[in-house]
């Protein structure tokens, strides 16, 4: 069974589109991430949510709003979709006590065009 | 600004041989540093993990050395082998704190 389950595994769409994607972790964590991860491959952590509260949120342009409509899922919506969003998205999900043991998704590959 | 800087950017390493990869990190506040392990297509994954109270720890084949005044940190995969070819992270984070600050990676090529 997988742990941290995320849809679409890859994402093509036009600019100015809205596109959302999903992350489900059955592993009982109660803190979820968003992380992005460039074509250099540098990840970098974009939100955290503890029992569905919005912990971090980095400098991350407002088009992007997740939602997490319980613990075990955490979902990140984009809006006006630009090029240089094309990335890797990856949900990660951890116990607020074990914070650093992050449990990755297989990530989403977001291509805008 | 980058936490966490990792040296070398990519590494091609013969069938068991030995496979180093360095870290170096500036805030002296941290005190959790993993290492995780990227395979194409996949998430990363949590690898091997020390906290600076000590100065090495091995699990099999993987061995992380810090070297807390220097504020460096390193792999050692031994006996490399081709299903070790990934891309290797390291990271950082405050106890307690639930940022990750990750390196930006390293490819490791092991060859047959």
């Amino acid at each position: 069974d997988t742990a941290v389950s995320q849809t679409p595994k890859y994402l093509v769409t036009q600019m100015g589109n809205d596109k959302s994607i999903k992350c489900e972790q059955n592993l009982g964590h109660d803190t979820m991430y968003w992380y992005k991860q460039d074509s250099k491959k540098f990840l970098k952590i974009m939100f955290s949510y503890n029992n569905k509260e919005l912990i971090i949120n980095e400098t991350v342009p407002n088009r992007f709003s997740p939602k997490s409509p319980d613990k075990a899922h955490l979902n990140l919506h984009i809006n006006s979709l630009e090029l240089g969003d094309s990335a890797v998205y990856f949900c990660a999900s951890s116990t607020r006590e074990r914070q650093t043991e992050a449990f990755f998704g297989q990530g989403t590959r977001l291509t805008v065009v | 600004q980058q936490q966490v800087k990792q040296s070398p950017q990519s590494l091609i390493v013969q069938k068991g041989g030995i496979s180093i990869i360095n870290c170096a990190y500036e805030n002296t506040a941290f005190d959790y540093f993993p290492w995780y392990q990227q395979f194409p297509g996949k998430g990363p994954a949590l690898l091997i993990a020390i906290r600076p109270d000590v100065s090495e720890k091995k699990e099999g084949r993987f061995t992380i050395s810090f070297n807390k005044s220097a504020k460096q940190f390193s792999l050692h995969i031994m006996d490399s082998q081709p299903g070790d070819s990934a891309t290797y992270f390291c990271a950082a984070s405050i106890g307690g704190n639930n940022r990750l600050a990750f390196g930006k990676g390293n490819q490791v090529v092991v060859i047959p």
